[in-house]
Order: structure tokens, then C-alpha cells, then sequence
């Protein structure tokens, strides 16, 4: 089956521009992960959704950052007024929930952020 | 958010060599521990689950230490598309799963 799927691939963009991100999960997976990685830098967790809810967002590292999912299905990732320090790779994975975490998330590849 | 601290290397061996790194955690309340593997400009990629009773998988062996709060990968005989960054993960209990920021490898000729 697919795994999943991440739009745009690479989106290069002026600062102070609104960009929209899209994550299409793997089917059933009730579990959604958003991650940001600078270049050579670890993964640093973003927001999580258990369902169409997101219980902990608070890896979200300004308001300009926002996130929703619906139909327990899509996520989009909203970075508003955009700044140079959000350029990075923003990785969005998923998992089955059988018990909090207890699943392997898979990842999609990911959208390369540059702003200008 | 609970710590889990992964030695960054990088960790520079020759083809053939046996590698072995450890990732130690924080939350002795933790149940799910994975490892991945992340190549340059990649996404991460499930390389194994970690059970208690650890798990081998071809030339991988994953190993749990409950009492000493960590998890280990070992690799042997290298080969040159082993070089790349593990990352191991840990989760379950009350917080959301935690990725270290992985050690690199480097597998040379």
C-alpha cells in the first residue's frame, strides 16, 4: 500500500510569506506526527494527533505555527509570516495506535522549507 | 519530555567490523523502543523494533537493559551501505515517543 505521502516536496519562499503544508498518512493510521530538522540537526517534535485531535502541541515553536487534521486523515501544517530560521526539513509520520506510542511511525519525505 | 541521549559519533570502522551503540533514557516507565536509520537528505526508516527478550535481524542484534535504562544496536560485519545515522526511539507510558539525535556511522574501504 502507499506509505506516506508529503506535498510540497521542496517550497522555496520570501520571508514573511504564509506556506501551507500537507501530510497524507498511511491508511488507518490514527497516529500523526509532525517533526521539523535542520540540516544536521536531530528531529524536533512538533505537534502530535491522536485522531482529529491534537493533545500535545506544545512543540509548536511560536503561534505563527498551527496544524490540523480532519477526517482522521490529512494534516496540514500552517507557518505564517514566515522567517529565514524556518527553513528545514518538515517530516510528517504515522502510526497505528495500539497503546500510546507503541507503534513504529513511518515517515513520508519530508518538505524541504527554504525562505529567502 | 523525558531525555533519551544517543552518543553522536561519528563512529568510523572498516568494512567487516562489528559497531555496537547504546542509547540510554530517562523514563523507567517506558515500553516501546525502536531504531531507525536516517541517510543524508533522507527520512528516517524503521530498522527494528527492540523486545525484551532482544532480536536479531540478519547481521543486527537489538538488546533492551530495563535495569540499566537503555537499548543497544549492534552491527556486524559492516558493509559500506550500513554508514548512515541511527536514531533510536522510545515511547509509550504517558509521553509522546522520543527520538535521540542519533549516531553517525561511517563505514570505510
Amino acid at each position: 500500500g502507499a506509505g506516506v505521502s508529503q506535498s510540497p516536496s521542496n517550497k522555496v519562499t520570501e520571508k514573511g510569506k504564509d506556506v501551507e503544508l500537507r501530510c497524507d498518512p498511511i491508511s488507518g493510521h490514527t497516529a500523526l506526527y509532525w517533526y521539523r530538522q535542520r540540516l544536521g540537526q536531530g528531529l524536533e517534535f512538533l505537534i502530535y494527533f491522536q485522531g482529529n485531535s491534537a493533545p500535545d502541541k506544545s512543540g509548536l515553536p511560536s503561534d505563527r505555527f498551527s496544524a490540523e487534521r480532519t477526517g482522521e486523515s490529512v494534516s496540514t501544517l500552517t507557518i505564517q509570516r514566515t522567517q529565514q530560521e524556518d527553513s528545514a526539513v518538515y517530516l510528517c509520520a504515522s502510526s497505528f495506535s495500539g497503546g500510546f506510542g507503541n507503534q513504529p511511525q513511518h515517515f513520508g519525505d519530508g518538505t524541504r522549507l527554504s525562505i529567502l | 519530555r523525558k531525555e533519551v541521549e544517543q552518543d553522536p559519533g561519528p563512529f568510523n570502522v572498516p568494512e567487516g567490523a562489528t559497531v555496537a551503540f547504546n542509547c540510554t533514557y530517562s523514563n523507567s516507565a517506558s515500553q516501546s523502543f525502536f531504531w531507525y536509520r536516517q541517510d543524508c537528505r533522507k527520512e528516517p526508516k524503521l530498522l527494528m523494533s527492540v523486545y525484551s527478550s532482544g532480536n536479531e535481524d540478519g547481521r543486527f542484534t537489538a538488546q533492551l537493559n530495563r535495569a540499566s535504562q537503555y537499548i543497544s544496536l549492534l552491527i556486524r560485519d559492516s558493509k559500506l551501505s550500513d554508514s548512515a545515522t541511527y536514531l533510536c526511539v522510545v515511547g509509550g507510558g504517558s509521553y509522546i515517543p522520543t527520538f535521540g539525535r542519533g549516531t553517525s556511522l561511517i563505514v570505510h574501504p
